[in-house]
């Protein structure tokens, strides 16, 4: 059963344009939420946070949508750039009594097209 | 502040044969964590530390070993290398539920 979800496996935008990204999760347990980004052949980076207190973070521009009652949130780049092309990762993790770990959804690729 | 670095960035291994992926973090971070990715999929939990002397099974720790003898050092033993042990390995360290730094990561062939 996998926990994390991520539907899209790609998504094309074109430069200067919204791109959404979405995750969905099964676990009530898990309260705080990150997204990670990965280039090839290089390991995934932190991007940005929430915490299931929050239902909104932002960071530039890139936004993170918390929906607890559905279970879901979104990654909002805005305004998309051809730099942006990469590998997304939603990942979830339940409180400090579990080490730390996070559980990863497979990746939406995302590409911006000039 | 290197980090976390991971040897070797590449390996090709024959079936039957063992290898040990290094991993060093210098960030004095408890928590480390190994990941093996294969294509199309999300990053599978093998093994992880919360601190030295402590290691704990993930998700697919068949096939693979772990040892934490020091803050700094996670290294990851395949024994008996099979072909479906071809992935890309990621070691990570966090301080805790944050954020995860990760390793370049090393592309393990097994033929």
């Amino acid at each position: 059963d996998q926990q994390v979800k991520q539907n899209s496996p790609s998504l094309s935008v074109q430069e200067g344009r919204i791109s959404i990204l979405n995750c969905d999760y099964t676990n009530s347990m898990f309260d705080y939420f990150l997204w990670y980004k990965k280039y090839p052949a290089e390991g995934p980076t932190f991007l940005i946070s929430i915490s299931s207190i929050k239902d909104k973070n932002e960071d530039g521009r890139f936004t993170v949508f918390l929906n607890k009652s559905a279970k879901h949130l979104s990654l909002h780049i805005v305004p998309s750039q051809p730099g942006d092309s990469a590998v997304y990762f939603c990942a979830a993790s339940a409180p400090d009594t579990n080490a730390g770990k996070s559980t990863f959804g497979d990746g939406t690729t995302l590409t911006v097209k000039p | 502040n290197a980090g976390v670095t991971q040897t070797p960035k590449f390996r090709i291994l024959k079936i039957g044969q063992s290898m040990t992926l290094q991993c060093t973090q210098d960030m004095n971070h408890n928590y480390m964590y190994w990941y093996r990715q294969d294509p199309g999929m999300g990053l599978k939990l093998i093994y992880y530390s919360v601190g030295a002397g402590i290691t704990d099974k993930g998700e697919v720790p068949n096939g693979y070993n772990v040892s934490r003898s020091t803050t700094e050092d996670f290294p990851l033993r395949l024994e008996l290398a099979a072909p479906s042990q071809t992935s890309v390995y990621f070691c990570a360290s966090s301080k805790g539920q944050e954020t995860q730094y990760f390793g370049p990561g090393t592309r393990l062939l097994v033929l």
